[in-house]
Order: C-alpha cells, then structure tokens, then sequence
C-alpha cells in the first residue's frame, strides 16, 4: 500500500468553525489531490498540490483552501465549516511518467467529517 | 467537459460467475484509464491502469479493455470470490493540458453470493 496518512479520520465539528485535515506521503510523489465523495455526485476533487507551494483549484473549491509546505504534507482547510461540507475526504497522490503522463493515482483511507 | 458513465449501477451474481463492467467517457482524448476498487467505510485501491498505448492489462483475475474510439472501458472478472464484493469505479483524466484531474464515475457495487 503506498504510505499515505490523514488525520483525523473522524471529526464532528460545529457550524462556523474552522478545520483542517492532514494528508502525509511517505513516497516523494511530486502530486497531491483533496477529493470529497458524497452519495449521488461520486467524487469531486477541490484542490490539488503540483508542487511545494504551487496549488490549484479544482471543480468544488469554493470554502476550502489548501497549504503544501513540504513536498509530503497537503492540508486542507475548511474556513468556516458549514452542514454542506458534511461529507468523507480522500487524500490521493500521484506521479508523472515518462513522457509526461500521469501514473496511478493512490489514495488514503479518507477522513469522515460531519459538520453539526 | 469529461462525463463518464457507470453501468450497471449495482450487480449481484453467485460465486464463480465471470462477469464484465462497464465504463464509458465522451472525451475520447485521454492518455489513460484507471480502475479503483473501494470497500465500504475505505479509501480506493487502484486495480489497473491502462495507457491509451494499450488495448488490455491484466491482473490476476482481472482484466480490463481499453476502445477509446468508442470511448469505451471494460472490467473483466473471472471466477468471481465473494471477497470480489465491493464498489468498482473507472476514471478518466481531462485533456493532457488540464493536468491531472481525474473524472471518475459513480461505480458499479458487486455482490458476489457464495
């Protein structure tokens, strides 16, 4: 399995306040995703790290913001947590191969987070 | 913008049965194709990657096709386990110049019945 980590893997929290989810890799891959997976949408990526410090946005970004200081941590934040952002997050990471493609995409085990 | 469609939504056979699943896109520019396994209550394990160089890739029981002309995957399992049970999801990436944002579909749950 690769070695991939987030903490906290439950957390229930309050409307309104703040939270933020770890994902640590042990395997230098250079690509770091934050996915939510809710019934009936599948999964939605929000943010993701192609690099230290250089992140992007992805299809469901808004309220979520990410920080990668080192090459094995990718946080996510939550700015104000809100009853819609009840959902479990999946950490992923992936490498680019020859040639410039994407090679498999790992992901963790995933965080449950419930917004009260 | 990349759509990809799972089907069936739910399958059950009895043990030992082969069977297929499928998984269909519509952006045929794509550079490959990845199948995930996920049991309830865990993260998703990646079962096969095929690069659009290839038509097949097999693992052990498995073996999945690759047409993206018709746009088109499929999922072969062979002599099903009820250990086989859980939700499989196919996903495609964007065009090479979106980077590396996968589009997966909603998956297929298999219920393989001893």
């Amino acid at each position: 399995d690769a070695g991939i980590t987030q903490s906290p893997r439950h957390k229930v929290t309050e409307t309104g306040t703040p939270v933020t989810l770890r994902c640590h890799q042990t395997e230098n891959h250079r690509y770091m995703y934050w996915y939510r997976q809710d019934p009936g949408h599948g999964l939605r990526l929000i943010h993701y790290s192609y690099g230290v410090k250089d992140t992007d946005k992805g299809e469901v970004s808004d309220g979520y913001s990410v920080s990668r200081s080192k090459t094995e941590d990718f946080l996510l934040t939550l700015e104000s947590a809100t009853s819609s952002q009840t959902s479990v997050y999946f950490c992923a990471i992936s490498d680019r191969l020859a040639g410039g493609v994407d090679g498999e995409l790992f992901f963790g085990e995933g965080s449950r987070l419930t917004v009260l | 913008k990349q759509e990809v469609t799972q089907i069936p939504a739910a399958l059950s056979v009895p043990e030992g049965e082969n069977l297929v699943l499928n998984c269909s896109f519509t952006d045929s520019a794509i550079y490959n194709l990845q199948w995930f396994r996920q049991d309830p209550g865990k993260g998703l394990t990646s079962l096969l990657l095929i690069q659009s160089s290839q038509r097949e890739q097999t693992s052990g029981r498995l073996n999945a096709s690759l047409d993206k002309s018709s746009g088109r995957s499929t999922l072969y399992i062979a002599a099903s386990q009820p250990g086989d049970s859980a939700t499989y999801l196919c996903a495609v990436p964007g065009r090479v110049t979106s980077g590396s944002r996968l589009t997966f579909g909603e998956g297929t749950q298999l219920t393989v019945n001893p």
